[in-house]
Formats: structure tokens, C-alpha cells, sequence
């Protein structure tokens, strides 16, 4: 059953750097667009972006376009999120999703277990 | 493209027939899906192209809409059917979520 396996939760404090990731064991991962979607506490589901690990092909959502990095390695099948410096307000559970066809935009099909990061002085 | 689901929360007793609806701040070619979340879980696809089914989703869930105005009906109710619904819009070059709809029990 392909998965989507994501890093563990972090603790950071503000100004700090963080890169989180998503592993999967999808056999056509490099055709498949795979995407971050942000969850703040008690609210719901963001946009920021995706890539398309085939030639990293990277779309940004306006809210997180220049606030964050999505990047792939394609030798180990994961896809990363990362922060150069942190803020309070990026608290959230953070999911990698994958999308259903091979074209972008569309429904994601499958999700991760999400990642909890804690910015806190 | 913003979305607008409502309401923001229901309340329905086990065997109800409910729906949730969701419009576009403009016209979205049935590029519309809906997704389940329990507390706790990843959301859970339920239905993409407005109307489509995904595999293995009870036929009781079922979608329709067209232009801005897109709806999610759950026929009748079960248990496990009280969590909160997202409706998500993929049409040209971004993605947007509606702010979600929490269900739950009478």
C-alpha cells in the first residue's frame, strides 16, 4: 500500500531555520505532483504550494510564496518544507498530500500523518 | 478564487439526510472536492469533479453543482459519518479550501 511518511513533530524557537519531509513509497513518485497544506490550531486547511519531483517543477500559494522552500530528493522519494526563520504564527500542523492525476491543480488522494511544529521562545 | 462553505457547523440525528454547500467567488467548472476529517486524522478524499466518487466511499455521500454553487449531501447519516467537511477548488492555477463544515451529533 503506497504511504506518504512524514517527519516528527519539532520544537523550534523563533528565528530558527526547519526543514521537515515526507517520504513515500509511491512507485511512480516522480509523476505525481506532491503538495504541503497547512492546519493552524483549531482552524482549517491551507494551500501552500507543491512540486513536481520530475524536474521540480515548484507552484507556491500567494499567502507562502518567499515564507517557505518545498523542495524533493528524488533518490530517496522525499519531499521537503523548510523555513529559514521561524515565526510564532508558523504553529501548525503541516501535511503532505499527494494529488490524484498527474496534472496540476486537482484533488489530493492521499495524505500524510501530518507534522507538529511548535515555535515558541 | 475564494470559497465559502456553509453552514460552519450542523447538527443531525443518526439517519438524517443533510447537505453542505459550498460557493466559488467565480465560476469553477466542477473542479470542486470534498473531504472528510476526524479529529485528529488527515483529511480523507470523498468526492473530486464535483460528483465523482472515490474508491471505496459509501454511496451515500454524494456531490452536484455547477458554475459557483457546488453541494455535498450524506443521505443518511451514520455514526462515523459526524466529523467536519471540506470542500476544495482546483480550477487554474491554485488551490483553495473552503473554511469547513463541523457535523455533529444531536
Amino acid at each position: 500500500e503506497v504511504q506518504l511518511v512524514q517527519s516528527g513533530a519539532e520544537v523550534r524557537k523563533p528565528g530558527e531555520s526547519l526543514k521537515i519531509s515526507c517520504r513515500t513509497s509511491e512507485d511512480d513518485f516522480v509523476t505525481y505532483w506532491f503538495a504541503w497544506v497547512r492546519q493552524m490550531p483549531g482552524t482549517g486547511l491551507e494551500w501552500m504550494g507543491v512540486i513536481f519531483p520530475y524536474d521540480s517543477d515548484t507552484r507556491y500559494s500567494p499567502s507562502f510564496q518567499g515564507q517557505v522552500t518545498i523542495s524533493v530528493d528524488k533518490s530517496i522519494s522525499t519531499v521537503f518544507l523548510e523555513w529559514n526563520s521561524l515565526r510564532a504564527s508558523d504553529t501548525a500542523l503541516y501535511y503532505c498530500a499527494k494529488l490524484a492525476v498527474t496534472t496540476f491543480p486537482h484533488a489530493f488522494d492521499m495524505w500524510g500523518q501530518g507534522t507538529m511544529v511548535t515555535v515558541s521562545a | 478564487i475564494q470559497m465559502t462553505q456553509s453552514p460552519s457547523s450542523l447538527s443531525a440525528s443518526i439517519g438524517d439526510r443533510v447537505s453542505i454547500t459550498c460557493r466559488a467567488s467565480q465560476a469553477i467548472s466542477d473542479t470542486l472536492a470534498w473531504y472528510q476529517q476526524k479529529p485528529g486524522k488527515a483529511p480523507k478524499l470523498l468526492l473530486y469533479g464535483s460528483s465523482r466518487l472515490e474508491i471505496g466511499v459509501p454511496s451515500r455521500f454524494s456531490g452536484s453543482g455547477s458554475g459557483t454553487d457546488y453541494t455535498l449531501s450524506i443521505s443518511s447519516l451514520q455514526p462515523e459519518d459526524f466529523a467536519t467537511y471540506y470542500c476544495q477548488q482546483y480550477d487554474g492555477h491554485h488551490i483553495t479550501f473552503g473554511q469547513g463544515t463541523r457535523l455533529d451529533i444531536k
